[in-house]
């Protein structure tokens, strides 16, 4: 069965440093790939998606995502983080015609 | 534009009552989606529609799980009767059609609690 898994549950960081986040899934076929965003009280939200094309894909508020199909992998990336990032982050795995899975999430702290 | 809308963002009920959860996903989507989020995990699809029509409740515990979705817009989900494992939040999500790369949006959930 198909799967998704995130490297880890939880990360600290204080303001301005580096964020990578880890997602790794399972299926080797064709997918589609999302990076969701929780912040504290409010519903779930796109950062980014990646069908085809440039495996380097920009999202909103400075990140961005990798997909590196030898690895099966599609990590979130942000150069500098902020306070206003703490949020808890998904990532989704599609194949065509099925339903999204979801990965565990990994919680962000950035600590002010 | 209105996003996805549900109500009620909470409820609490006692073991064995029944409860219902309803979603008004956005205008013109047809694809609407349950999915279960228990604590510290990614959400899980309970039952997706195209439409009226309801193509994957593979993973709805229809002993005590239902819903519908009258006129393809609207849609409830109904617990009867509720177990204390069922406590967890109710996400209705939507898009545009059943493409696969169809980006859904969340509504804000129901958080029930199960006493």
């Amino acid at each position: 069965a198909q799967s998704v898994s995130q490297h880890n549950h939880h990360v600290i960081l204080s303001e301005a440093a580096s964020l990578e986040l880890g997602c790794n899934y399972s299926y080797g076929g064709t997918v589609n790939l999302f990076w969701y965003v929780q912040y504290p009280g409010q519903h779930l939200q796109l950062l980014l998606k990646y069908f085809s094309g440039d495996p380097l894909v920009k999202g909103i508020k400075g990140f961005e995502a990798e997909f590196i199909k030898s690895k099966f992998s599609f990590n979130l990336r942000k150069p500098s983080v902020q306070w206003s990032d703490t949020a808890e982050y998904f990532c989704a795995v599609i194949l065509y015609g099925q339903n999204f899975v979801f990965g565990p999430g990994t919680r962000l702290s950035v600590l002010p | 534009e209105a996003g996805v809308v549900q109500s009620p963002r909470y409820k609490i009920i006692e073991k064995k009552q029944p409860v219902a959860f309803w979603c008004n996903p956005i205008s013109g989507h047809n694809t609407l989606y349950w999915y279960l989020q228990n604590l510290g995990q990614g959400p899980e699809l309970l039952i997706r529609y195209e439409n009226e029509e309801a193509v994957d409740d593979s993973q709805l515990p229809k002993d005590r799980f239902s819903a519908e979705r009258l006129k393809g817009v609207d849609s409830t989900l109904k617990i009867q009767p509720a177990e204390l494992g069922d406590s967890a939040v109710y996400l209705c999500a939507s898009s545009l059609g059943g493409a696969s790369y169809n980006e859904q949006f969340f509504g804000p959930g129901t958080r029930l609690t199960v006493l």
